[in-house]
Parts: C-alpha cells; structure tokens; sequence
C-alpha cells in the first residue's frame, strides 16, 4: 500500500530563514506529487504540483519554491521566510497513470506544521 | 470561478443524533467529488469519491450522496468518535497547461458529545 512520509512535524523558524520540508512516498511509482497548504479557517490550498522528475508546476506566485530530484521526492523549499508562510503544509500523492484509476483521490501525508516568528 | 462550499461551519451533536453536512459547488466541469475526514494536527483521510448525479456511498455510520449541485455527508447515529473536521473537494479535468487538481471547501468541524 501506498505510505507519505513527511518531516518534520513541526517546525519554528525566524523571519528571513530559509525552508525546506521533504515528502517521501513508497508502495507506488511515478505518482502524482502535491504540496498543499491549509491556513486556520482557510480550505486547502494547492501550492505545487509535480507529474515527474524535475516537472514543477506552481498554482499560486509566493516566496516558496517546489523541487522533485526523485521519482519518490518531493522537496518544498523558501530562501527567506515570511510571516504570512506560516500554516500547516501538507504533501499529497495519486497514483500515475499506470498505478490505477485516480478516483482514490490523494493520500496525503500527517503535515508539517510551519510557525514562522 | 470554481467554488466549493461547505455548511455548517461548525456542528455540534449528541450521541446518536443523526445530521447530515453539505458540500455544494459551482465549477465548470466535475471529474468526481471526494470527501475526507481530518482529525485535529493530521494529514485528511480519504473517505469517499463520487462521480455522478445520484450516486450513494456507504462506510459505517458515514453515507454519501451526490447531486448536480451538491454533496451531502450524512450521519446516522454519530459516536464521539465521529469527531473530526470533514472535508469536500471536487476534482476539475486539465485546462490548458493546468494539471487536473482538487479544490477543497473549508470543512465542517463536527464534534459529538457522549
């Protein structure tokens, strides 16, 4: 069965001070990879996604960048944080093409939870 | 502009009292709508996906149903167990470059009291 990995859980960092969270997935290959973000009384909100090595797309122009060095990787990343990247980070798969049908919709990792002060 | 909108905000039960949560969207073509369960500081949980106008989906006390405008997550004879913030997002088909991707509502937050 398919497993998200992602860490760490939380995490407190000063304005200014770079990022970087991973996700790792096992149990499937060539997946669909996303990072969500849900802020307090916000829906989740899609801030990457990635079909393949290297292949980043972004939703949303912001202060974070995405990166996939691997089929089972998935890296968010930021050069200076600010105040307004706080909030709860999520990464999530759905099987490639070959895996099966996408109506299982995404499995999704346990979070990491960003506070930046 | 594709919305998904989820009422009640909040929800508060007794044990046993059945209710039902809604899920209503506007968008522009529906590949399925999926509801999950997110407990508190944890990543969502998949629960069900729909894919047309009347189709019923069962797991335990949870059963979902999907209309042309919206989805309703009903709940018979809740346990405090329950508790937890549910979540609806519709699947979109590509567009243009776009990969196909989930947009969620912002949930209902249930919460059962024994």
């Amino acid at each position: 069965s398919q497993t998200i990995h992602q860490w760490p859980a939380t995490l407190v960092q000063p304005v200014g001070s770079p990022l970087s969270l991973e996700c790792t997935v096992e149990g499937t290959s060539n997946p669909n990879l996303y990072w969500y973000r849900q802020a307090a009384g916000r829906g989740l909100q899609l801030l990457f996604y990635s079909v393949g090595i290297g292949q980043i797309s972004s939703e949303v122009p912001q202060n974070l960048s995405a990166s996939r060095p691997q089929d089972r990787q998935f890296i968010l990343s930021s050069k200076k944080l600010l105040l307004s990247d706080s909030g709860f980070y999520l990464c999530a798969l759905e099987e490639g093409p070959e895996g099966g049908a996408w109506g299982y919709g995404y499995t999704f990792g346990s979070g990491t939870r960003l506070t930046v002060v | 502009e594709d919305q998904v909108t989820q009422s009640p905000e909040a929800l508060r039960l007794q044990e046993g009292e059945s209710s039902s949560l809604n899920c209503s969207y506007t968008v522009s073509g529906l590949r399925g709508l999926f509801w999950y369960r997110q407990d508190p500081g944890k990543g969502p949980e998949f629960l069900f996906t729909l894919y047309s106008a009347g189709e019923e989906k069962e797991k335990e006390r949870l059963k979902a149903t999907l209309t042309k405008k919206e989805s309703f997550l009903h709940i018979t004879a809740p346990k405090p167990e329950d508790s937890a913030t549910y979540l609806c997002a519709v699947h979109l088909p590509p567009q243009g470059g776009s990969q196909g991707n989930l947009i969620f509502g912002k949930g209902t937050k249930l919460s059962v009291k024994p």
